[in-house]
């Protein structure tokens, strides 16, 4: 149990568009959704905290009018990366937690990832 | 200072041997502690969680030192296949937000 999607796994894209990736939780219900960044040789960085049915929480230095997020069920959650540059290429992770099973050790599962290049 | 602190290696071991991650974490107020897995160009999974009492899983020993906020993973016996990058993680206080270290990267060597 408890498997997070992510879609699209790859995607390459022109400077100034728009990707949007989603998230989702198969086989439970995830009120929170995490969506992390990864760049080569670092280590996975927080960008927003998702709750469903409310706006997403940002950290710090985390534009949110780029790095749009929408949780609209308890199962998905959308981060669309508006005028994406090459600075944003990146790898995208997705988590989600898995509150059903009353978990006290606030495990996240997550997602297979998307990478995106923007050229 | 960052929140978790990890010897980003790498650290090359033959086969057989034991190695041991440490981490540091500056949040005294952290209250869950993991050890996840990530194999290049992949999501992290996870290893184990951190107990209080310390604990093990197979190969893989993991200890908890809160008044000195230090973690740490033992492996023992290693095998080719635990080549990979080694991440702690502790949770930020009652946020339910995880802190990544930089991640430990292992490589077992034939």
């Amino acid at each position: 149990g408890a498997v997070v999607s992510q879609h699209p796994s790859r995607v390459i894209c022109k400077s100034g568009t728009s990707v949007k990736i989603e998230c989702r939780s198969l086989d439970f219900q995830a009120t929170t959704m995490f969506w992390y960044r990864q760049f080569p040789k670092q280590s996975l960085m927080l960008m927003a905290t998702s709750n469903e049915g409310s706006k997403a929480t940002y950290e710090q230095g985390v534009e949110k009018d780029k790095f749009l997020i929408n949780h609209a069920s308890l199962t998905l959650s959308t981060l669309t990366v508006t005028s994406a540059h090459p600075e944003d290429s990146s790898f995208y992770i997705c988590s989600a937690r898995d509150l059903r099973r009353g978990n006290p050790y606030n495990e996240q599962f997550f997602g297979p990832g998307t990478r995106l290049t923007v050229l | 200072r960052k929140e978790v602190e990890q010897d980003p290696g790498p650290f090359n071991v033959p086969e057989g041997a034991t190695v041991a991650f440490n981490c540091t974490y500056s949040n005294s107020a952290s209250q869950s502690f993991f050890w996840y897995r990530q194999d290049c160009r992949k999501e992290p999974k996870l290893l184990m969680s951190v107990y209080s009492s310390g604990n093990e899983d197979g190969r893989f020993t993991a200890q908890l030192n809160r008044a000195s906020q230090y973690i740490s993973l033992l492996i023992r016996d290693s095998k080719l296949s635990d080549s990979a990058t080694y991440l702690c993680v502790v949770n930020s206080g009652n946020t339910g937000k995880l802190i990544f270290g930089q991640g430990t990267t292992l490589q077992v060597k034939p």
